[in-house]
């Protein structure tokens, strides 16, 4: 299994320009996340799928679209980047059904917006 | 609202010392769960451990170990004779039902981290 992959590992955008952020999980798990992890504030939830078919805003939605492709796949839109939003974005997956287990993670992408 | 508290930013020990890295949290939720991960340099999130509300027990997995209080609201980490490849950043999680979701869907909220630095 290769867990969660998130591609590209690296992207450098310029004000104004856009991107998806790819993530695919081959775990058979429902529920999908998106983070961005800033210095000295910890990993902050973007938007969340609890399963196919929904997607929900976490704590910091905005400039940020997603589409829940299938239940392998989720992605991250950045329509009109912002420099602001340079920062590690990762991706997470996990099972959900009586009880919460923990989330895997996928590498990262390092997004640098100039 | 959910709330994780890691109020320690950055601890630096010598290499054997035993060190306690602290985490409070916050939550209205009867059942939820707290988890540990762990962030080496190379930038990769590791799962430690995950405990839910209803299990106060201690755990013990070689030289980490972990205390759940409930009274407290505490579910701190304890590394006992560090090593060097213990340097990390370390995040504890709390796990939050999701609005409108009737108790169908949790997401995690994260504590801000401590860096350990273990210095040979």
């Amino acid at each position: 299994n290769a867990g969660v992959t998130q591609t590209p590992k690296f992207q450098v955008l310029k004000t104004g320009q856009s991107m998806t952020l790819q993530c695919a999980q081959d775990m058979n798990h429902n529920s999908m996340y998106w983070y961005r992890q800033d210095p000295g504030m910890g990993l902050r939830l973007i938007y969340y799928s609890a399963s196919e078919g929904t997607t929900d805003k976490g704590e910091v939605p905005n400039g940020y679209n997603v589409s829940r492709l299938n239940k392998r796949e989720f992605s991250l839109r950045l329509e009109s980047a912002a420099p602001s939003q340079t920062s590690v974005y990762f991706c997470a997956s996990t099972f959900f059904l009586i009880s919460y287990n923990e989330q895997f993670f996928g590498p990262g992408t390092r997004l640098t917006v100039l | 609202a959910q709330k994780v508290t890691q109020a320690q930013t950055e601890i630096s020990v010598v290499e054997k010392e035993d060190v306690t890295l602290d985490c409070v949290y916050e939550t209205r939720d009867t059942t939820y769960y707290l988890f540990w991960y762990k962030q080496p340099p190379s930038g990769e999130l590791v799962f430690l451990i995950r405990r839910n509300s209803f299990d106060e027990q201690n755990e013990i997995s070689g030289r980490y170990s972990w205390n759940f209080q409930k009274s407290t609201s505490s579910f701190n980490f304890t590394i006992t004779a560090s090593q060097v490849v213990d340097s990390a950043v370390y995040f504890c999680a709390l796990s939050e039902v999701s609005p409108n979701s009737g108790g169908s869907n949790y997401k995690l909220t994260f504590g801000k981290g401590t860096l350990l630095t273990v210095n040979p």
